[in-house]
């Protein structure tokens, strides 16, 4: 069965501090597809990275990056010199070839808190 | 991305009544979904809206509760039928193109049933 775990409920950074949001997820499917969206406090959901499962490559937009390594089955997500404006919910999702790629699992999410 | 919209942006009903939601996409899309998202809780898939079939729906939810109709390619509705206070939630539609495993998603519909 397919899960995404996001251990870290709640976090609170300082502004300009560096933070890490942790993703681990579990699948049998050989192809799927790993995802972070972002949910401000507005509510509307922004999809913000697509990872497929046979490109390890990391991958950095401004002061966003995540790190996959399937070793670990992990997809962490990095923003670099924090900004008020990342005060959000951040979630990580899974989908699976074999079943079409149709359902997006979410995790819980980690609320982010940017202290100004 | 294609827009998404969707009616009502919120609404409060009361215990028995039934809603329709609207999800308009300002482009033909091939896929749409529609999600709940209960209060502080994470997304989960209600059903596949099929234009011109049935919807396929997800476990635990079915076409008595959730009726939901896709009538084009940039169209859908869904209702929250009989509705109790464990209806009560944030309820979205994405889409989706073949070639492109990503959904974007409405600004959702925040439902509360009194």
């Amino acid at each position: 069965a397919q899960k995404v775990t996001q251990a870290q409920t709640e976090i609170s950074v300082v502004e300009k501090e560096d933070v890490t949001l942790d993703c681990v997820y579990e699948t049998r499917d050989t192809t799927y597809y790993l995802f972070w969206y972002k949910q401000p406090p507005s509510g509307e959901l922004v999809f913000l990275i697509r990872r497929n499962s046979f490109d390890e490559q990391n991958e950095i937009s401004g002061r966003y990056s995540w790190n996959f390594q399937k070793s670990t089955s992990s997809f962490n997500f990095t923003i670099t010199a924090s900004q008020v404006v990342d005060s959000a919910v951040y979630f990580c999702a899974l989908s699976e070839a074999q079943t079409g790629a149709n359902n997006l699992f979410f995790g819980t999410g980690t609320r982010l808190t940017v202290i100004p | 991305s294609a827009v998404i919209s969707q009616k009502p942006s919120r609404d409060i009903c009361q215990r028995g009544t039934s809603l329709t939601i609207q999800c308009q996409v300002d482009s033909q899309v091939t896929m749409m979904f529609w999600y709940r998202q209960q209060p502080g809780q994470s997304l989960t898939l209600i059903a596949t809206a099929n234009q011109g079939s049935e919807a396929t729906y997800e476990s635990g939810f079915v076409i008595d509760k959730f009726p939901i109709s896709r009538p084009n390619l940039t169209f859908s509705t869904l209702t929250v039928s009989n509705m109790s206070p464990e209806d009560s939630s944030i309820y979205l539609c994405s889409t989706r193109e073949p070639l492109a495993y990503e959904q974007y998603f409405g600004p959702g519909t925040r439902l509360t049933v009194t």
